[in-house]
């Protein structure tokens, strides 16, 4: 069982859309928590911090639900610009801070 | 700042050769480490340090090597290149606390392995 399971998608979604990814974790020791964007071929980006009571930056919303090890991340009003990749991410005091990522799952945001 | 920078972003390597990854960042961050990312996975941890002279395995160490001689640079050392290791490579440095700051990466090497 992986660590962290992400649906893959891809999710296509008209501009305006509202759409929500989820996440599961399998270890209950895992401490933050993050969501990552990462465009094609391009480097990772940390997207929003996930914490316990929720979140929401913008257009987006996180949410963690720590009794069943789920994370969520909700965009509003999608924009072709939010096309990307979307990695879940934990992280493990092992390995020094240890981040575990998600596969990604694939947002394709539509005109 | 220049951030997190990685030579070179493309490499094609012949089976059995070597090659050094070069990663720097220029944030006075103590905590550095290497990723690997292959289609359908995560990316994983190859190797990672918490500071100048101390470095560790991470979950997929086998058949690459790391040195941290100075806090700026962690470069990352394929030993003898496998097909295997055709990868997307990438760096990332970030404060060392109890909890981790954001990661910082750098925009990644490309690998082929022949």
């Amino acid at each position: 069982r992986k660590e962290v399971e992400q649906d893959p998608g891809p999710f296509n979604v008209p501009e305006g859309a509202t759409v929500a990814f989820n996440c599961t974790y399998s270890n209950s020791a895992s401490q933050s928590f993050f969501w990552y964007r990462q465009d094609c071929r391009k480097e990772p980006k940390l997207l929003m911090s996930v914490y316990s009571s929720g979140n929401e930056d913008g257009r987006f919303t996180a949410q963690l639900n720590r009794a069943s090890q789920y994370i969520s991340l909700l965009i509003r009003d999608s924009k072709l610009s939010d096309s990307a990749t979307y990695l879940c991410v934990v992280s493990l005091m092992e390995y020094g801070n240890k981040l575990v990522f998600g596969a990604g799952t694939i947002l394709r945001v539509k005109s | 700042n220049a951030g997190v920078t990685q030579t070179p972003k493309f490499q094609v390597l012949k089976t059995g050769q070597s090659m050094t990854l070069q990663c720097a960042q220029d944030m006075n961050h103590e905590y550095m480490s290497w990723y690997r990312q292959d289609p359908g996975m995560g990316l994983r941890l190859i190797h990672y340090s918490v500071g100048a002279g101390i470095t560790d395995q991470g979950e997929v160490p086998n058949g690459y090597n790391v040195s941290r001689s100075t806090t700026e640079d962690f470069p990352l050392r394929l030993l003898s290149a496998a097909p295997s290791q055709t990868s997307v490579y990438f760096c990332a440095s970030s404060q060392q606390g109890a909890l981790p700051d954001t990661q910082y990466f750098g925009p990644g090497t490309r690998l082929t392995v022949l």
